[in-house]
C-alpha cells in the first residue's frame, strides 16, 4: 500500500533563511506521481508542483525548488530566502496510477512558521 | 470565477441532525472527490466519482452518502451526525487522467455540538 511520510511536524525559521521540507514515500507501482500542496492559514489547499516517476530532474520555480530522488524514495521541497508569507502547512502527496485509482495519499503535513 | 466551490463554508449543527454539503466545479473535469481533514490536519480521501459513477468508496460510515447529479456537481449528505464528524471537508476535481493534480475547493468546516 502507498504511504507518504513527512517526518518534520513543525519547522520554525527566521525570514531569509533557507528551509527544506522532507518527504519520503512508499509505493509498489513503477508509475506514480508526486505532488506538493500548500495550506496557508486561510485554509485552502493550493497546488504547487507535480512530478512523475520517470522524471528525476530537479525543478526550480522562483524561490521554490524540488529534489526528486527515486533511489531514496524522496521528494524534498526547498524554499530559498523564506518570507513570512511562506508560513503554512505543506503537504506532500502520492498518486499511484496502477493500483489505487485516482486518489491522493497525503503525508501528515509540515507546519512551517517563518518569523520576521 | 471560482474553479471549485463548496457551500456552506461553515456548518454548525447538533448531534443527530442530517446535513448536506454541496460542491460544484467549472473546470470541465470528469472526476470529483471528497476528502476529510481532521483536527490534526490529516487529509484522507472518502469518495471519488468519475462522470457520475462512484469509483472510490473508502471505509466511511454509511451515514455518509455522496451524490453526483452530473459531472460538475458532487454533494455529500451526512445522516445522524456525530461529534467525531467534526472536521473540514474538501471537495476536489481533476481530469480523469490520473497523472493530473487535483484542484480543491475552499473547504467546509463542520462542527457538531
Amino acid at each position: 500500500a502507498q504511504k507518504v511520510t513527512q517526518a518534520q511536524t513543525e519547522i520554525s525559521v527566521v525570514e531569509k533563511e533557507d528551509v527544506t521540507l522532507d518527504c519520503v514515500y512508499e509505493t509498489r507501482d513503477t508509475t506514480y506521481y508526486l505532488f506538493w500542496y500548500k495550506q496557508p492559514p486561510s485554509g485552502e489547499l493550493v497546488f504547487l508542483i507535480r512530478r512523475n516517476s520517470f522524471d528525476e530532474q530537479n525543478e526550480i520555480s522562483g524561490r521554490y525548488s524540488w529534489n526528486f530522488q527515486k533511489s531514496t524514495s524522496s521528494f524534498n521541497f526547498t524554499i530559498t530566502a523564506s518570507q513570512v508569507v511562506d508560513s503554512a502547512v505543506y503537504f506532500c502527496a502520492l498518486s499511484e496510477t496502477e493500483t489505487s485509482g485516482s486518489r491522493l495519499t497525503f503525508g501528515e503535513g509540515t507546519q512551517l512558521t517563518v518569523n520576521p | 470565477d471560482t474553479a471549485v466551490s463548496q457551500t456552506p463554508k461553515y456548518l454548525v449543527t447538533q448531534m443527530g441532525n442530517d446535513k448536506s454539503i454541496k460542491c460544484e466545479q467549472n473546470l470541465g473535469h470528469d472526476t470529483m472527490y471528497w476528502y476529510k481533514q481532521d483536527s490534526k490536519k490529516f487529509l484522507k480521501i472518502m469518495f471519488s466519482y468519475n462522470n457520475k459513477e462512484l469509483i472510490i468508496n473508502e471505509t466511511v460510515p454509511n451515514r455518509f452518502s455522496p451524490k453526483s447529479p452530473d459531472k460538475a456537481h458532487l454533494n455529500l449528505h451526512i445522516n445522524s451526525l456525530e461529534l467525531g464528524d467534526s472536521a473540514v471537508y474538501f471537495c476536489a476535481s481533476s481530469p480523469w487522467t490520473r497523472s493530473y493534480e487535483q484542484y480543491f475547493g475552499p473547504g467546509t468546516r463542520l462542527t457538531v455540538t
